[in-house]
């Protein structure tokens, strides 16, 4: 089974601290992503990485950053946390490969996801 | 970029009934559609996706049809039940490169089926 673990399952932090939300994936996945979740607004791509210290921007990813120094582990950095950075935080793992599980679907497995609220 | 329309936001149906969702999209190369449910508390978890070469798809009650003219793919489930409840997300993919596949995600519907 593929499991991805997130490091806190809730978190509360003040205007401008420094956050680090991590994420580890252990079926060897080439891509990793980190979306926020807000109600009515669906699943918002913020970062995603295809390889290691590769990132690529998603369509949210004003005011947040990443770390991806080992393949298993990607890391959201929030240099300096704001109120409107209150979400639900979720990362998610897929292969590049039809061939390896699961099998024949690209599909994206997801963390626990984290609740930061910024106060 | 790509954009994801989803309706609607919410559904209430009877048990044993059908439930559609449907989803539009707006880059017209976009070649793969899955679909996640979320449980309350719980994590989005794919329950079927299709590509742009397929249709339609089936997996027992779950159906998922795509028309790539019209830009719009529809959620099928039949005979549904308690355990259906949750919200439904659609999503649309570029092959962004490298091998990944980038997700836009529609707004989600909130399904509810009531015994």
């Amino acid at each position: 089974d593929v499991k991805v673990t997130q490091s806190s399952r809730y978190l509360v932090k003040r205007t401008g601290e420094k956050v680090f939300l991590e994420c580890v994936q252990d079926m060897d996945h080439e891509n990793m992503f980190w979306y926020r979740q807000d109600p009515g607004l669906g699943l918002r791509l913020i970062y995603f990485s295809y390889d290691v210290k590769m990132k690529e921007k998603g369509d949210i990813p004003e005011g947040y950053s990443v770390s991806r120094e080992k393949k298993e582990r990607f890391s959201l950095i929030l240099e300096s946390a704001s109120t409107n950075q209150t979400s639900m935080y979720l990362c998610a793992s897929s292969s590049n490969y039809l061939d390896r599980p699961p099998l024949g679907s690209y599909e994206q497995y997801f963390g626990p996801g984290t609740r930061l609220t910024v106060t | 970029g790509e954009n994801v329309e989803q309706h609607p936001s919410t559904l209430s149906v009877q048990e044993g009934d059908s439930a559609v969702i449907k989803c539009t999209y707006s880059d017209s190369a976009s070649n793969y559609f899955p679909w996640y449910k979320q449980e309350l508390g719980k994590r989005p978890q794919l329950i079927i996706d299709i590509r742009s070469n397929v249709g339609e798809k089936k997996d027992q009650r779950i159906a998922v049809t795509l028309n790539k003219t019209a830009k719009h793919f529809s959620l099928h489930i039949t005979e549904t039940q308690p355990e259906d409840s949750a919200v439904y997300f659609c999503a649309a993919s570029l092959y962004s490169g490298a091998g990944s596949y980038q997700l836009t995600f529609g707004k989600g519907t909130k399904l509810s089926v009531i015994p």
